[in-house]
């Protein structure tokens, strides 16, 4: 149980496009799903919280105009990078939680999508 | 703030050697410490945890103690098999008892030989 999938799993897109990646609990609903980023030999880093319904909540210089969350179901949360550039390029992992963020300190993680942009 | 070191790998072992990977924290208050454990093409997964000090987490033959006065977290296992071969990420969440943000160090690859 509790399964995360991500899709893409990796996406290559020229620079200027969006690109949208997709963050699904398969067997369970996620109140709060979280966005990281993750560069070469470094940690996780956290985006952003959503809880569903409403907005996300983003960390200190992540730019929210940039980087779209979406959480509008208790199964899929969506982060749209806008206007891509190649500095964008990095690994974005999402994770999921079934508890509201106050309550619990669970995390389930998906595989991770690997963005390219060229 | 709050921060986590971890040790660089990659740490490569033979079957059946005792592993040790380094974890030492900075926070304020008292954190909930984590080790994940992230296999090949697969999503992290938590290993263990422990919330206060001197607590013990354990899982799948692993260990780790919550060293307050070291601000330490090293994960152990006294016999590693092959398939124990994963980038392991200790982390840490700021507030002990509900969910503020995890904290990741930089991870450590252990590759272990038959």
């Amino acid at each position: 149980g509790a399964v995360v999938s991500q899709h893409p799993s990796w996406v290559i897109c020229k620079s200027g496009t969006s690109v949208k990646i997709e963050c699904r609990s398969l067997d369970f609903q996620a109140t709060t799903m979280f966005w990281y980023r993750q560069f070469p030999k470094q940690s996780l880093m956290l985006m952003a919280t959503s809880n569903e319904g409403s907005k996300a909540t983003y960390e200190q210089g992540v730019e929210k105009d940039k980087f779209l969350i979406n959480h509008a179901s208790l199964t899929l949360s969506t982060l749209t990078v806008t206007s891509a550039h190649p500095e964008d390029s990095s690994f974005y992992i999402c994770s999921a939680s079934p508890l509201p963020s106050s309550q619990s300190d669970t995390q389930y993680f998906g595989p991770g999508t690997r963005l390219t942009v060229l | 703030g709050n921060s986590v070191t971890q040790m660089e790998g990659p740490v490569t072992l033979s079957e059946e050697a005792f592993l040790t990977i380094n974890c030492t924290y900075t926070a304020t208050g008292y954190p909930s410490l984590f080790w994940y454990v992230q296999y090949p093409g697969e999503g992290l997964q938590l290993l263990l945890k422990a919330t206060k000090a001197d607590d013990k987490g354990s899982n799948k033959g692993f260990e780790a103690t919550y060293r307050k006065e070291t601000t330490s977290f090293h994960l152990e296992k006294g016999s590693v098999q092959v398939s124990d071969s994963a980038v392991y990420f200790c982390a840490l969440s700021p507030f002990s008892g509900g969910y503020n943000k995890l904290i990741f160090g930089a991870g450590t690859r252990l590759a272990v030989h038959p």
